[in-house]
């Protein structure tokens, strides 16, 4: 089963950010929370990854809580191409044994 | 620069064919992945490959093989195909460094079984 919690969609206007929430209450110390997307038939696309500190990159800001219980992506602007399904998932880095499960994710709309 | 390539782009079996799924990347990554992903689903993990000459199962393998050929190519063979097989097929790779973990995906391999 998958680690992570996520609504099963979620809408946002043009233009305006889209936070999108996930919860992995059972998060371990050597885990690290990451986001991909996925556009419509497409492959999985690498969003970006933390462990414990705020991430940014040119893609998108991920903001994880002071108890890594839960997490949010941050889409500053959301464009109609970002269209999706994101994934949320926690899995410990270099661990074999630890392998990536995709959940559902939530599938995000964008407005115009 | 092509990132992860997969062959055929859609196939369509009859029950009890067989076939092999190919996969080759060119990003000098370690580890290699395959997935499936049935409508409305998430993806799941059939096999995987930390580096060339080993692989793992996931978790959904039975039904399936897989070949590590070398660094680049990672193939996924049906031996008998039955109509639960029917889905997207993805290959991921990796280089799992000790500060990156993510996996970059192919275009995926659409088949039908009947």
């Amino acid at each position: 089963d998958a680690k992570t919690t996520q609504p099963p969609s979620m809408d946002c206007a043009e233009g305006r950010a889209a936070n999108l929430p996930c919860n992995h209450s059972t998060i371990s110390g050597n885990e690290y929370v990451y986001w991909y997307r996925q556009i419509h038939s497409q492959g999985p696309q690498y969003i970006i990854h933390g462990l414990k500190n705020n991430e940014t990159n040119e893609m998108a800001s991920l903001i994880i809580t002071e108890d890594r219980k839960s997490s949010t992506l941050i889409l500053p602007h959301a464009t109609l191409r970002d269209t999706a399904v994101y994934y949320c998932i926690v899995s410990a880095l270099m661990n074999r044994d630890d392998k990536i499960i995709f959940g559902k994710g939530t599938r995000l709309h964008i407005l115009p | 620069n092509a990132g992860v390539t997969q062959t055929p782009k859609f196939q369509v079996l009859k029950t009890g064919q067989s076939m092999t799924l190919q996969c080759a990347q060119d990003m000098n990554h370690n580890s290699m992945y395959w997935y499936r992903q049935d409508p409305g689903m998430g993806l799941r993990l059939i096999y995987y490959s930390a580096s060339e000459g080993t692989t793992d199962k996931g978790e959904v393998p039975n039904g399936y093989n897989v070949s590590r050929l070398n660094k680049r190519e990672f193939s996924l063979r049906l031996e008998s195909a039955a109509p639960s097989q029917t889905s997207v097929y993805f290959c991921a790779s990796s280089a799992d460094s000790e500060y990156s973990y993510e996996q970059y995906f192919g275009p995926g391999t659409r088949l039908t079984v009947t």
